[in-house]
């Protein structure tokens, strides 16, 4: 089993459109998690970090579900602009940027 | 602000040859990463350095090597590339904080 798990996609979702992508990890001592987002032949961005409390960033909502191992994207009004790769980001017990593990990515296609 | 800089962007390569990653940040970062990313699959660590002069190996290290020149330059060595190193490599900075990605290196070994 992977470490951090995501569904490849794509979502091909129109404008406007609400969707919604989880992430699963195996690690149950994980310490923080991240969402990063990549446009195509890119580097990976940070998009935002994920508490346990759950946080908001405009159209961007992030949840953390310890109990199960899952946190998850909700990205409300997509926008054209949207469309890129969502990488969910993990860490290791030890903590420290050395010890991310990347999910392969969650490609989300917007269309008009 | 020019942030983690990447050279070359583009390479192509036989196998058995031998070439350097070039990475520099200007962010004052102590650490810095180096990445490999393949389709399907997640960034893979390679190797890391928490500080100027020190590097650790990552989760795929063999058949690289690394220095840490200085605070600013990380660099990745590959000295008798082959196929499976195929690949977009990525370098990263942070310093208690997030990574900060350079803009990759498309490396096809032929």
């Amino acid at each position: 089993r992977k470490e951090v798990e995501q569904d490849p996609g794509p979502f091909n979702v129109p404008e406007g459109a609400t969707v919604a992508f989880n992430c699963t990890y195996s690690n149950s001592a994980s310490q923080s998690f991240f969402w990063y987002r990549q446009d195509c032949r890119k580097e990976p961005k940070l998009l935002m970090s994920v508490y346990s409390s759950g946080n908001e960033d405009g159209r961007f909502t992030a949840q953390l579900n310890r109990a199960s191992q899952y946190i998850s994207l909700l990205i409300r009004d997509s926008k054209l602009s949207d469309s890129a790769t969502y990488l969910c980001v993990v860490n290791g017990v030890s903590g420290g940027y050395n010890k991310l593990i990347f999910g392969a990515g969650t490609r989300l296609a917007v269309h008009p | 602000n020019a942030g983690v800089t990447q050279t070359p962007k583009f390479q192509v390569l036989k196998t058995g040859q031998s070439m350097t990653l070039q990475c520099a940040q200007d962010m004052n970062h102590n650490s810095m990463y180096w990445y490999r990313q393949d389709p399907g699959m997640g960034l893979r660590l390679i190797y890391y350095s928490a500080s100027e002069g020190t590097t650790d190996k990552g989760e795929v290290p063999n058949g690289y090597n690394v220095s840490r020149l200085n605070k600013r330059e990380f660099s990745l060595r590959l000295e008798s590339a082959a196929p499976s190193q195929t690949s977009v490599y990525f370098c990263a900075s942070s310093e208690n904080s997030p990574l900060h990605f350079g803009n990759g290196t498309r490396l096809t070994v032929t």
